[in-house]
């Protein structure tokens, strides 16, 4: 059982560049998200996922696209890479809420630096 | 909207007590609170339901009053493993997502 797993770990790119950052998890978790981690901001939340085929907005989407074409796999686009999406970003994934909430089991992490 | 964490940065020694505050502008179903350690990913600690549930760690324990959409961890005789950033999650009333908080630094020292 790997958990959630995160690739790559690091990343560096251009300014205008694109990329996808993959995120897989193996324990049958409906919910998904990415978060991304800046100095003093905490977690802030990009998109989420609470099942197959079905994907939201969350406080700071723009310039990010995601995909849940199956329950196990979130990627997560970069379209034009800017500065200021330098940033560590966790994926998390849970069971999904019908009558109880459930703890998030987070990734590693991908560290990305945008020059 | 992110929920507010206060204090910003705690220090304590060996053996005191902290309490870590979080609250909301919103109606709440949930609470969650997170530990993470320098360059590693946040871990689970504790979640708190509307309607009093609790889940999570033995040896931490939380507080949620849902007439004032308000959470506090309470971390006593701490340990130098507690030292860490804590942060906390809310799921409102009627969404799907987790929101966290900016976190609270915790350093415990000897």
């Amino acid at each position: 059982n790997a958990g959630v797993t995160q690739t790559p770990k690091f990343q560096v790119l251009k300014t205008g560049q694109s990329m996808t950052l993959q995120c897989a998890q193996d324990m049958n978790h409906e919910y998904m998200s990415w978060y991304r981690q800046d100095p003093g901001m905490g977690l802030r939340l990009i998109h989420y996922s609470v099942g197959a085929g079905i994907t939201d907005q969350g406080e700071v989407p723009n310039g990010y696209n995601v995909s849940r074409s199956t329950t196990e796999d979130f990627p997560l686009r970069l379209l034009s890479a800017a500065p200021s999406q330098t940033s560590v970003y966790f994926c998390a994934s849970s069971f999904k809420r019908l009558a109880g909430a459930y703890e998030q089991y987070f990734g590693p992490g991908t560290r990305l630096t945008v020059t | 909207q992110q929920p507010v964490q206060s204090p910003q940065a705690v220090i304590l020694r060996e053996g005191e007590d902290a309490v870590i505050n979080c609250s909301s502008s919103k109606a709440l179903y949930s609470v969650h609170w997170y530990r993470q350690k320098h360059g590693e990913a946040p871990v689970f600690l504790m979640i708190l339901l509307k309607g009093g549930e609790q889940k999570g760690h033995e040896k931490i324990s939380a507080s949620f009053n849902e007439k004032k959409q308000q959470s506090s961890l309470y971390l006593t005789a701490s340990q130098l493993s507690y030292s860490g950033t804590y942060f906390c999650g809310t799921e409102e009333e009627y969404g799907n997502k987790l929101v966290f908080g900016a976190g609270t630094i915790l350093r415990v020292k000897s």
